[in-house]
Formats: C-alpha cells, sequence, structure tokens
C-alpha cells in the first residue's frame, strides 16, 4: 500500500514568488490536513479537508490556501512569499475523521 | 486554548538506560493523545496512542499512559537503543476533526 506522497521534495523560492505544493494521500483516504515545521515555530496546523471541503483552518494569513479535488489529492499554494515561509510543510491524510494521521516526507521549502 | 507542552531537550543517554519524556497538556472535553517520532529528513511516524482516560499505548518498547488527572501522558522506554536516536513529538487530537496540536518536540540522543 502506497504511502502519502508529497511532491516536490525540496523547493527553492524568490521572495514574492508564489508555489504550490501537492499531496496525494494514500488509497481511500478522504481526508487530508497541512501542517508548517519551522526550528522557531514548531508544527502549527495549516488546514484540513474531507471530501473537497475544508473544515478546519489554522491562524495563518491568506497568503495560504489550500484546496482538495474529487480523488482527495490535494494542493496548498502559498502567495507572495516571505523568508519566513522557508519551512518543512507536512502533509497526513486520514481515512475519515477522528482516525490516524499518516505523515507524507513533506517538501522543504526554503525563500531566499 | 489547547496546548501540548514536553520537556525541552536534548536528552542524551547511554545505550541500555531507562527513558522517560514528560508531555502535560491542555485542551477541553476529552482529547486523544499521541506521540510521533521523526528521523532525520523524514516526516512524523506514529509511535503509539491513547483515546480515553488510563488507556496504556504501547509500541516497539516504549509506553505512555493517558493520565486524566494529571492531564499528562509521559513517554518511557526501559531500554534505549542508538537507533531510537529522533526527535519525538506530543501531540492531541481533539474529540471531532483530525487536526493534531504538536508540542514543541524532544531531541534524544542515543551513545553507543
Amino acid at each position: 500500500k502506497a504511502g502519502v506522497t508529497q511532491t516536490p521534495r525540496y523547493l527553492i523560492k524568490t521572495r514574492g514568488q508564489q508555489v504550490t505544493l501537492s499531496c496525494s494521500p494514500i488509497s481511500g483516504h478522504r481526508s487530508v490536513s497541512w501542517y508548517q515545521q519551522t526550528p522557531g515555530q514548531g508544527l502549527q496546523f495549516l488546514f484540513e479537508y474531507f471530501s473537497e471541503t475544508q473544515r478546519n483552518k489554522g491562524n495563518f494569513p491568506g497568503r495560504f490556501s489550500g484546496r482538495q479535488f474529487s480523488n482527495s489529492r490535494s494542493e496548498m499554494n502559498v502567495s507572495t512569499l516571505e523568508l519566513g515561509d522557508s519551512a518543512l510543510y507536512l502533509c497526513a491524510s486520514s481515512y475519515q475523521v477522528n482516525t490516524e494521521a499518516f505523515f507524507g516526507q513533506g517538501t522543504r521549502l526554503t525563500v531566499v | 486554548g489547547d496546548s501540548v507542552t514536553q520537556m525541552e531537550g536534548p536528552v542524551t543517554l547511554s545505550e541500555e538506560a531507562f527513558l522517560t519524556i514528560n508531555c502535560t497538556y491542555t485542551a477541553t472535553g476529552y482529547p486523544s493523545l499521541f506521540w510521533y517520532v521523526q528521523y532525520p529528513g523524514e516526516g512524523l511516524q506514529l509511535l503509539l496512542k491513547a483515546t480515553k482516560a488510563d488507556d496504556k499505548g504501547s509500541n516497539k518498547g516504549f509506553e505512555a499512559t493517558y493520565r486524566k488527572e494529571t492531564t499528562s501522558f509521559h513517554l518511557e522506554k526501559g531500554s534505549v537503543q542508538v537507533s531510537d536516536s529522533a526527535v519525538y513529538f506530543c501531540a492531541l487530537r481533539l474529540e471531532y476533526g483530525n487536526k493534531l496540536v504538536f508540542g514543541a518536540g524532544t531531541i534524544l540522543r542515543v551513545k553507543s
């Protein structure tokens, strides 16, 4: 059974640009959540999607957005990148609500 | 708000030593509690979980007991190995939804 796949694994962007990260959940899983991991702030929740609907959102500016497609794949977008957006972005998939979360290996975003 | 506090590291132990990593939480209702482990360059792996008071989660020699009276979920292992060197995260999940709230993480270094 394939795990959670995040692409790309590494990304370097310039301040002011925008970026799109992709997450393919485990087959059959309908919930996808996104987290930002930085040395200073630790692991912070970005948003959660279930069956294409955003169910929950963390305390991030509107530059951070996401969506989920009918095949449960999810993308997150960050516009007008800032240096502080440099982080490891982790995606987690769950079968449904209140079930175990399985994490991908993450996308390492560096903003220069 | 909901939060998790875990002991600061790094924790440095010799092989076969006893491990305790303290974790306490603040949450409304009855959260589920988790320990995740992160190896260098990797995402998070679920180590163990407990979904109600007095439950004991265990895996690979690690154990933690959900103590509602002290709002704690301390991680223990009787004899650590060099391969246990990693970052350990305590987390809670509220009753409805898949959002995880993480502690700051504790670096564990095991010397041979």
